[in-house]
């Protein structure tokens, strides 16, 4: 069991460009989930997948996010025409279906917007 | 809505004292409870969780937490405090399968 990866660990950016993380679930969960954090905050739920499909957004998702997880095993977070406000680490969470379908968290992406 | 408050947003303790982390939650239905640790820079570690049964629950490092509905509440304990908990600990709810709703976290210190 390797665990939830991500990559990158960080990425500076400047202000209008697009970025994307990468996030590899453990290999048997079905599910997977991004949260973003921000400095001195908990992690707040951006969406959740289920396989393929994306079954939950959260307000805080807005139209320059995507995710996809395209063969229901890793994910990517796209953000189009950065801003200094996405500047937070952006965690990446899966677990397998069911009552014990606990998330298990990722090392996350910290992102820097100049 | 689902919430947490964690009311204390420092502690510090010395070593080899015992703790306790308070965390209050808001969820309409029977709810799933977490404590997570984050250390700078990195990732949450799952110390424990509660679906059901045992209202008193053991996780990882020593510690445990107890489930009071009456209270809707979730403490963290642990009897004796050592340098390497020095961390940020975090309380979660959250239903089957869906979205963790998580507190603001408790910055832990420990003095030697």
């Amino acid at each position: 069991d390797t665990g939830v990866s991500q990559n990158p660990r960080h990425k500076i950016t400047k202000r209008g460009q697009n970025v994307t993380f990468r996030c590899d679930p453990i290999s048997e969960h079905n599910r997977l989930y991004w949260y973003r954090q921000t400095l001195g905050q908990g992690p707040e739920f951006l969406t959740y997948f289920q396989n393929e499909a994306q079954l939950e957004k959260s307000r805080l998702l807005s139209d320059r996010f995507s995710a996809e997880r395209p063969k229901g095993s890793f994910s990517t977070l796209e953000i189009q025409r950065t801003e200094q406000g996405d500047s937070a680490m952006y965690l990446c969470a899966s677990s397998s279906t069911g009552l014990a379908g606990t998330q298990y968290f990722g090392p996350g992406t910290r992102l820097l917007v100049l | 809505a689902q919430s947490v408050t964690q009311p204390d947003i420092h502690i510090t303790v010395s070593e080899g004292a015992s703790l306790e982390l308070r965390c209050n939650y808001s969820y309409g239905a029977t709810p799933y409870l977490f404590w997570y640790v984050q250390s700078p820079g990195q990732g949450l570690q799952l110390l424990l969780k509660y679906f059901s049964g045992d209202t008193l629950v053991q996780g990882i490092k020593g510690f445990e937490a107890e489930f009071k509905r009456s209270q809707s509440s979730f403490n963290l304990r642990k009897p004796s405090v050592h340098w390497s908990d020095a961390a940020e600990y975090f309380c979660a709810v959250g239903g089957e399968g869906n979205m963790l709703t998580f507190g603001g976290g408790t910055r832990l210190m420990v003095k030697p």
